[in-house]
């Protein structure tokens, strides 16, 4: 399986700022996604993670709040701007090849 | 848009009795359901899946079914165990994992 790690593993920001996460895998995969899940709830896609291209967004997310780089099959980064604290959260970066697999996740707390 | 709905939401079970959660889906094209399991502070592991060409899958304690006419699937956890404790999740999606939609959750307690 996929070993994937993320960057930070948590951090407490003021609002209005924003945080960029880092999701690195030990190999190539063809599809990265991000995921979010707040306190008590199910993971929620926020988009996937294109290489080469710009990411796919789900409905109730935008570039503008949640802009997603992938520059090479091992690498991503989501950053989540001008926070406020309903964007306290963990983020998950995942990878699927024929399974999924997820990445420890970055608790973000925001004041 | 695409649904996974998963009962129940929280099952409290005595030490070695079965437990048995429950899912349905929405995309008649799903064709891959996995089931995660997330300890508190940690992510979710992977612990069975099944892909829709079977019905039924077992791993030790660990059954999945698949009745894709009913578009439902269930887990099955035999002889369970404290250390079975955490909450488990359902999903479902396309070939290679594209786009996975995750069920709502279930806090699986039990008590020795």
């Amino acid at each position: 399986s996929a070993v994937i790690s993320q960057k930070p593993s948590r951090d407490i920001c003021q609002r209005g700022t924003s945080l960029t996460i880092q999701c690195q895998v030990d190999s190539q995969v063809t599809m990265m996604f991000w995921y979010r899940q707040q306190p008590g709830q199910s993971l929620t896609l926020i988009a996937t993670a294109n290489q080469g291209s710009e990411a796919t967004y789900e409905s109730g997310f935008v570039i503008d709040k949640f802009p997603i780089s992938r520059p090479n099959l091992t690498f991503s980064t989501l950053t989540v701007s001008n926070m406020s604290p309903e964007d306290s959260s963990i983020y998950l970066c995942s990878v699927s090849e024929e399974t999924q697999y997820f990445g420890p996740g970055t608790r973000l707390l925001v004041l | 848009g695409e649904n996974v709905e998963q009962h129940p939401s929280t099952l409290s079970v005595q030490e070695g009795d079965s437990a048995v959660i429950k899912c349905t889906y929405s995309d008649s094209a799903s064709n891959y359901f996995p089931w995660y399991k997330q300890e508190l502070g940690k992510r979710p592991q992977l612990i069975i899946d099944i892909r829709s060409n079977v019905g039924e899958k077992k791993d030790q304690r660990i059954a999945v079914t698949l009745n894709k006419t009913a578009k439902h699937f269930s887990l099955h956890i035999t002889e369970t165990q404290p250390e079975d404790s955490a909450v488990y999740f359902c999903a479902a999606s396309g070939v290679g994992g594209f786009k996975t939609i995750f069920g709502a959750g279930t806090r699986l307690f039990v008590k020795a």
